[in-house]
């Protein structure tokens, strides 16, 4: 059975670097054709993409955030980092991680974690 | 950069068939994968490479991708079927979701 769940802080104050941790099971990050996903969603609005690293550490950003993300992964902890740096009030969200397969879709996800940006 | 246009919401009335469009230049030429999301809830895989359905998801949820326009088709809608429902378009670059469409079940 795979599992994600994110962790990190729930308040960040606006200029400063969030740090996300996706920690997974049931599935290894060496394994071809399996990658890890990030995704957002502000309070009522849509789902956006963030980044995603594939078990090779072949890494795809968002165009538009790509110069404030960095995604790494860590095979041996099954875990899963992003940071995103110089964080604004807008950024405030619901920050997701999500299993990959075949690159087409992501097919399994985490519960979530909410971050407000607020000085 | 590319966007995909979802119709903001659409209704049904129960037992019926309902289609929720996803619009993108060449989207046909992308595999496209369809979410539900309930309030309060992560995402649902319901759709991916256009027309496949992952383990569990009923068979009335169906999908297309052709030209422009990607569709995700519930026949014999159902009350639990009310739900925020997003399309995403992958390819070797692109991973970007829809705007979102709101199912309404009357």
């Amino acid at each position: 059975q795979i599992t994600l769940k994110e962790s990190g802080p729930t308040l960040v104050k606006p200029t400063q670097t969030l740090t996300l941790t996706c920690t997974f099971s049931g599935f290894s990050l060496s394994t071809s054709g399996v990658g890890v996903g990030w995704i957002r969603q502000p309070p009522g609005k849509a789902l956006e993409w963030l980044a995603l690293i594939y078990w090779n550490d072949d890494k795809r950003y968002s165009p538009a955030l790509k110069s404030r993300l960095t995604i790494t992964k860590d095979t041996s902890k099954n875990q899963v980092v992003l940071t995103m740096t110089n964080m604004d009030p807008v950024d405030t969200a619901t920050y997701y991680c999500a299993h990959s397969w075949g690159a087409t879709a992501f097919d399994i996800w985490g519960q979530g974690t909410m971050v407000t940006v607020s000085s | 950069s590319y966007e995909l246009t979802q119709p903001p919401s659409v209704s049904v009335s129960p037992g019926q068939t309902v289609s929720i469009t996803c619009s993108g230049d060449k989207l046909g030429d992308k595999y496209v994968c369809w979410y539900q999301q309930k309030p309060g809830q992560s995402p649902v895989l319901v759709i991916y490479q256009d027309y496949k359905r992952p383990s569990g998801i009923p068979e009335r949820f169906s999908g297309s991708n052709s030209g422009n326009t990607a569709t995700l088709t519930i026949s014999g809608t159902q009350a639990m079927d009310e739900a925020d429902y997003y399309c995403q378009a992958w390819d070797r670059s692109t991973r970007v979701f829809g705007g979102g469409t709101k199912l309404t079940v009357l």
